[in-house]
């Protein structure tokens, strides 16, 4: 079975540029979550996916993000414009039952200059 | 105070030694509760959930405290494949959204 796939592995941009983050989710698991490690800290939740309804985005940081999850499948995260202080690690996660577990792609680690 | 505190570490221990973290909670309303392992630089996996009556797999013991409320792991016969950070996850009751702990670093030495 193939896992949580991340696009791309590294993006290194500039302040004021504009990246989108993808995720593949393991096939047929409708939830879905995007997180962010920023260094030094823990991973913070930012949004959880049903299908493609957003269950809560309380964690997402301001309006300069944006997740869809267009037709319910793979997701993407889009920054515009990005900022210095959203360099990190971005993972992506699904699961089948968010009682049990999830499932962690390899993470997008983000680089603003 | 932080929602899920853990000691960072790092613990350096050598092969063959037990070790134990603790990780506490804040929130008295947490259900469940899970350690994750994270190796450098790769993707959180589960390593175990943590169930009140306490749980074990293989050289692995996970336990919950839920009047000082805290979790902790137990690693036994520590293998040099042990070395990596430990994650505390805790859900509050009715919540899928985890909040995770800093981690925990160990580190198995020859």
């Amino acid at each position: 079975e193939a896992g949580v796939t991340q696009f791309p592995s590294h993006s290194v941009i500039e302040k004021g540029q504009t990246v989108t983050l993808r995720c593949d989710p393991i096939s047929g698991h409708d939830n879905l979550y995007w997180y962010r490690r920023v260094m030094g800290k823990e991973i913070k939740f930012l949004l959880h996916f049903v299908k493609e309804s957003k269950q809560d985005e309380s964690g997402m940081p301001n309006n300069r993000f944006l997740a869809e999850r267009t037709g319910g499948t793979y997701s993407t995260l889009k920054v515009q414009p990005a900022e210095l202080e959203d360099s990190g690690v971005y993972f992506c996660a699904s699961s089948q039952d968010p009682r049990v577990t999830q499932y962690f792609g390899p993470g997008t680690r983000l680089t603003v200059l | 105070r932080k929602e899920v505190e853990q000691d960072p570490g790092p613990f350096n221990v050598p092969e063959g030694a037990t070790v134990a973290f603790n990780c506490t909670y804040s929130n008295s309303a947490s259900q469940s509760f899970f350690w994750y392992r994270q190796d450098c630089r790769k993707e959180p996996k589960l390593l175990m959930s943590v169930y009140s009556s306490g749980n074990e797999d293989g050289r692995f013991t996970a336990q919950l405290n839920r009047a000082s409320q805290y979790i902790s792991l137990l690693i036994r016969d520590s293998k040099l494949s042990d070395s990596a950070t430990y994650l505390c996850v805790v859900n509050l009751r009715g919540s899928y959204i985890p909040t995770f702990g800093r981690g925990t670093s160990l580190i198995v030495h020859p």
